[in-house]
């Protein structure tokens, strides 16, 4: 599989429930973003863990890192229709810096 | 500060013709990124560029494809004699060093009839 897998590849909620999506990729490193992106728009930058950091909180978002596993964890809690869009994880492997490395998202739908 | 622009947002050519992909980094930002997205599938790393150098162009094809960050003006994505797979949403991405925070534009979407 490619560096920075998500899964699942899409996942349909209802309004108030939680929303946990993965990630894991392969290689070394430094830090490792979350992106939305509405349906045909830009990027919106989420958050980024760096690989000393084990768990980050921004409003209603929590990102997990366990390099160990190499993998991530995004965690939506009380969804919104709003929150529907797709998610990407974004690996900076091998020191690329911002020569990101994306997966290919997770599909959230939360219905309301 | 307005955030990284690209233009068009949309733009349509026929096979065979010329692509140009306008963008202008963040006030400050000196690094740029293109990357390719192509439906239903994440994003691609193409070309690094930092003021008329190209620091890494590993993820972009070598035929067609160019890619230029003049002194003054913006980052020109070129590319020659499209064909429709080329059709994809081309985002860039700007940075004031190598290591910190990119943010993105809204992309251009390139459609090729």
């Amino acid at each position: 599989s490619q560096q920075g897998e998500e899964d699942p590849q899409a996942l349909s909620i209802q309004e108030g429930e939680n929303a946990t999506m993965n990630c894991s990729y392969k290689t070394s490193i430094n830090n490792l973003q979350w992106y939305r992106q509405n349906s045909g728009r830009g990027l919106v930058h989420l958050i980024l863990i760096r690989s000393n950091e084990r768990e980050k909180h921004s409003g209603r978002l929590r990102v997990t890192l366990d390099t160990s596993k190499k993998s991530s964890s995004l965690l939506i809690t009380a969804s919104r229709a709003a929150d529907t869009a797709s998610y990407f994880c974004a690996t900076d492997e091998n020191n690329a810096g911002n020569m990101l490395t994306f997966g290919g998202g997770t599909r959230l739908m939360v219905k309301p | 500060n307005a955030g990284v622009m690209q233009n068009p947002r949309h733009l349509v050519r026929r096979r065979g013709q010329e692509a140009r992909l306008r963008c202008s980094p963040m006030k400050g930002h000196s690094h740029v990124y293109w990357y390719r997205q192509l439906p239903e599938e994440g994003l691609k790393f193409m070309v690094y560029l930092q003021k008329e150098n190209i620091i890494d162009e590993s993820g972009m094809p070598k035929e067609r494809f160019s890619a230029e960050f003049p002194k003054e003006g913006p980052s020109i994505l070129r590319i020659q004699q499209v064909v429709r797979g080329d059709s994809a949403a081309y985002f860039c991405a700007s940075s004031s060093t190598g290591q910190t925070e990119a943010f993105f534009g809204q992309g251009t979407r390139l459609t090729v009839v």
